[in-house]
């Protein structure tokens, strides 16, 4: 695609329920990640994939989540068990990972609500 | 460790003048690479403008310049002849291939464009 799409734009889940969120990164981008922006606060990096390998998982703030990239495309965030202090932003980009000076194409996020 | 200040949670300026928003930012690196990025209502971030640590010319693009200062890791972004379309979060972010792919956010600042 012309973009960096992310599924679903808005999500509403009751705490202790697992969400999937998705993310079609930019065709023949190699590199993906995740951020979270919560409310009034800046990008916390979650986890970074190159390929379908992830080489930093340092950002998940616990075992409830996960990722996951099938393909070398399209990514997976998944939260276990979800709490309130989930409800966030979920931003992905992707890049070609390449040359000294590239920047991120980012998507529009996802909207998590836990209630 | 890498860390990017942003201390001006929110500006404003009047249509038409000029507005410059700080940035400053912590490391040990010497090879590194600025960014400031726009995010409107949509979510979306776009990137504005890129410095890489190595120029010394402050890098340009149409309406918005960086005053980037190296020795006291400042990264300054000047928008001039506002438009009412500049209103949004701004985040200033930092990258070095030194550790990784992680992009490193502040925590932004709002602008409001006044009519």
């Amino acid at each position: 695609g012309a973009g960096v799409s992310q599924s679903p734009s808005n999500k509403v889940t009751e705490k202790g329920k697992d969400v999937e969120l998705r993310c079609d990164p930019i065709s023949g981008h190699t590199a993906l990640y995740w951020y979270r922006q919560s409310l009034g606060q800046g990008l916390e990096f979650l986890i970074y994939f190159q390929g379908n390998s992830a080489p930093d998982k340092s950002g998940l703030p616990s075992d409830r989540f996960s990722a996951e990239r099938t393909g070398g495309s399209v990514s997976t965030l998944t939260i276990q068990r979800t709490q309130q202090e989930d409800s966030a932003v979920y931003l992905c980009a992707s890049s070609t990972g390449q040359g000294r000076n590239y920047g991120y194409t980012f998507g529009s996020g996802t909207r998590l609500t836990v209630v | 460790a890498q860390t990017v200040t942003q201390s001006q949670p929110e500006m404003s300026v009047q249509e038409a003048e000029t507005v410059t928003l700080s940035c400053t930012y912590d490391t040990s690196e010497s090879d590194y690479y600025l960014f400031w990025y726009k995010q409107p209502p949509s979510r979306q971030m776009i990137l504005v403008i890129r410095q890489e640590a190595y120029k010394q010319q402050n890098a340009t693009e149409n309406r918005f310049s960086v005053n980037f200062q190296k020795a006291a890791k400042s990264f300054s972004l000047k928008i001039s002849d506002s438009q009412l379309g500049d209103a949004a979060m701004y985040f200033c972010a930092y990258r070095t291939p030194n550790t990784g792919n992680q992009f490193y956010f502040g925590t932004g600042t709002s602008l409001t464009v006044i009519p």
